[in-house]
């Protein structure tokens, strides 16, 4: 079955260590997108890709990197410079502006808990 | 004003009821609207587009008002399986890419036998 697939789902990490959050899409989408959801919070846009090799700045991108080398995937690195990394990650794919249809696949999400 | 604003709730409905979710967004520009559904720690799934003409699916109704800047979505005869939080998704620039999709902080509906 075609979908997004994220790992770990959930993950521990220590003040001050980077992680690194994966997402692969088997649905030859070529947007994909990093969001962010805190409790009782809307997402929020940290960082999308439209085409491989090619990637914005969404609204709260500091302290994230990512890549997209691959169109099937686009990892999330937190690193040590995001100040309140715990929250619920959130990693989607669409089929491209021009066949836009409003519909975000999303992945099941990534649970991090900074200790 | 929040570019897109939700009553948070919780709705808190018996069985059968009908209830409906408002949600405002501020840019008078905005030209794409939905709604999607998310289950407790669960990802987001839309649920309906909001067309200019109103749309409906099932026990769903969605209607845009371009006038007064908001968009509902309306739920008839309540199960408790639409027990979720209700999230208002609205595009800010027409043509633009999915960047501009902006996500309410959603209304949680609770159902009750």
């Amino acid at each position: 079955d075609g979908g997004i697939t994220q790992s770990p789902k959930y993950l521990f990490r220590k003040e001050g260590q980077n992680v690194t959050l994966s997402c692969e899409q088997n649905l030859n989408h070529d947007a994909m997108y990093w969001y962010r959801q805190d409790p009782g919070q809307g997402l929020r846009l940290i960082y999308y890709s439209q085409i491989v090799n090619d990637f914005q700045k969404g609204d709260i991108a500091e302290g994230y990197s990512v890549s997209r080398e691959k169109k099937e995937s686009f990892p999330l690195t937190v690193t040590s410079a995001q100040k309140n990394p715990t929250a619920f990650y959130l990693c989607a794919s669409t089929s491209g502006p021009d066949r836009y249809t409003g519909e975000l696949f999303f992945g099941e999400g990534s649970r991090l808990t900074v200790l | 004003r929040k570019e897109v604003e939700q009553d948070p709730g919780p709705f808190n409905v018996p069985e059968g009821a009908t209830v409906a979710f408002n949600c405002t967004y501020s840019n008078s520009a905005s030209q794409s609207f939905f709604w999607y559904r998310q289950d407790c720690r669960k990802e987001p799934k839309l649920l309906m587009s909001v067309y200019s003409s109103g749309n409906e699916d099932g026990r769903f109704t969605a209607q845009l008002n371009r006038a007064s800047q908001y968009i509902s979505l309306l739920i008839r005869d309540s199960k408790l399986s639409d027990s979720a939080t209700y999230l208002c998704v609205v595009i800010k620039n027409y043509g633009g890419s999915q960047g501009n999709l902006i996500f309410g902080k959603g209304t949680k509906l609770s159902v009750k036998p």
